[in-house]
């Protein structure tokens, strides 16, 4: 099982809603990272959790919180979100920090209204 | 710090034909990974091909190949015989690896290729 499966693939929600996404992985990989993308650009790296200890925080705002509660699992919260926080979320995985390569998921698509 | 550099926003290239996309990279580091990933439509990153920068052995994935010059900073992927399916943007990414490696991928602004029939 070479995947990397997100949930859900799209959502909306309000300013004042408190939502989650979640990321699942069954390849034994150690490492593993939220990425936002936004339309026409590169993504850009928010957290890297290495077996399982947050390792990596890219100055993200505090209403994203991520989570770590497994090797297998990752979740980022999502609270009071603003309008331009609507992008494609990216989790991915690697066999640990030292890589090589990441296998990214599909992404939730999130919309703030 | 460690920049990834695209210059082609966009390309097109006729099915059957060969098509080249260019990234440029700066670092300090000795140690490191460069890697081509492909995001179609259907929004999944995936890998195309990776390069490490320790083998002078240019990489090669079917119809995919890197032209990889390490004194002049310089990664191109060479697509054959292009595919409708190879429709899609195309990031170039690097990664340093050793000690101080976090697993982060830097990536450049991206290509968005077009095949047409």
């Amino acid at each position: 099982d070479t995947e990397v499966a997100q949930t859900p693939k799209h959502l909306v929600m309000g300013m004042t809603n408190k939502k989650s996404l979640k990321c699942e992985q069954h390849m034994g990989h150690r490492a593993m990272y939220w990425y936002k993308q936004k339309a026409k650009k590169p993504p850009e790296l928010m957290f890297v959790y290495s077996y399982e200890k947050l390792s990596i925080n890219e100055s993200v705002p505090s209403r994203f919180s991520p989570e770590c509660p497994n090797s297998s699992l990752l979740n980022l919260h999502l609270h009071a979100l603003q309008p331009e926080d609507s992008a494609l979320y990216l989790c991915a995985s690697s066999q640990d920090w030292a890589g090589p390569e990441a296998f990214f998921g599909q992404g939730t698509r999130l919309t703030v209204v | 710090a460690q920049t990834v550099t695209q210059s082609q926003p966009e390309m097109s290239v006729q099915e059957a034909e060969t098509v080249t996309l260019s990234c440029t990279y700066d670092t300090s580091e000795n140690n490191y990974y460069l890697f081509w990933y492909k995001q179609p439509p259907s929004r999944q990153m995936i890998l195309v091909i990776r390069q490490e920068a320790y083998k002078q052995q240019n990489a090669t994935e079917n119809r995919f190949s890197v032209n990889f010059q390490k004194a002049a900073k310089s990664f191109s992927l060479k697509i054959s015989d292009s595919q409708l399916g190879d429709t899609a943007m195309y990031f170039c990414a690097f990664m340093k690896f050793g000690s101080s490696n976090t697993g982060k991928l830097i990536f450049g602004q991206g290509t968005t290729l077009q095949v047409k029939p």
